[in-house]
């Protein structure tokens, strides 16, 4: 049974860059796509893009200036990054199995407020 | 970017009844590959999404069966044959066919 955990910091200010890690437990990592979504009041999900095991990815234009994603599969791992985030970014971040995501995290709740 | 548009935004259905959803898209969901890139979620309060149904149709692991979806093109459909106390929660449907990704923005469903 696969398994998600992430982690990362929950409170940023306006400028900071946020950074996040999904572990991933029981099952392949080498055979998927992984995938970062996110939530928030106003713009509902969101797709921000995915990476292989190999590192290629796709993200999503409206946040590919600011996104890098990575993934060591040494450890079973993927991150996230995005640079210089706002209010707008404020939301839960959500790692999953599948560029298409079929297996979710839980969440890591973000706020960026001054 | 394909927008994807839900109808109703929420429902209130009693148990025992059925439920529908549509989604609707901007452009074909079908892929050239053959297939037809419509997903749909299951948001129960306080949890993560969880995926039911992809490629239009297709149960994933373990949803019950009282779950089904249908469409195509640009016009999709989840239905609930008969509604139970647990399916309460937000549903979304997604398309991938054509990055980036995107959702619908949601119908909520309670038990009346």
């Amino acid at each position: 049974q696969v398994q998600l955990q992430q982690w990362g910091a929950g409170l940023l200010k306006p400028s900071e860059t946020l950074s996040l890690t999904c572990a991933v437990y029981g099952g392949s990592f080498t055979d998927y796509f992984w995938s970062w979504i996110r939530q928030s009041p106003g713009k509902g999900l969101e797709w921000i893009g995915e990476i292989s095991y190999r590192g290629v990815t796709n993200y999503n234009p409206s946040l590919k200036s600011r996104v890098t994603m990575l993934a060591d599969a040494s450890k079973n791992q993927f991150s996230l990054t995005l640079t210089s985030v706002t209010a707008a970014d404020t939301g839960v971040y959500y790692c999953a199995r599948g560029g298409r995501p079929r297996i979710w995290g839980q969440g890591t709740p973000v706020t960026v407020s001054s | 970017d394909i927008m994807v548009t839900q109808t109703p935004l929420s429902l209130s259905v009693t148990p025992g009844q059925p439920a529908s959803i549509s989604c609707k898209s901007t452009q074909s969901l079908l892929h050239s590959d053959g297939k037809t890139y419509m997903y749909w979620y299951l948001q129960k309060p306080d949890q993560p999404p969880q995926l039911l149904i992809y490629e239009v149709s297709i149960r994933f692991s373990e949803v019950p069966e009282r779950f089904s979806g249908s469409g195509s093109g640009t016009d999709f459909t989840l239905k609930i044959s008969r509604v139970e106390a647990e399916d309460v929660g937000v549903y979304y449907c997604m398309q991938s066919v054509q990055f980036p990704y995107t959702f619908g923005q949601g119908t909520k469903l309670e038990i009346k």
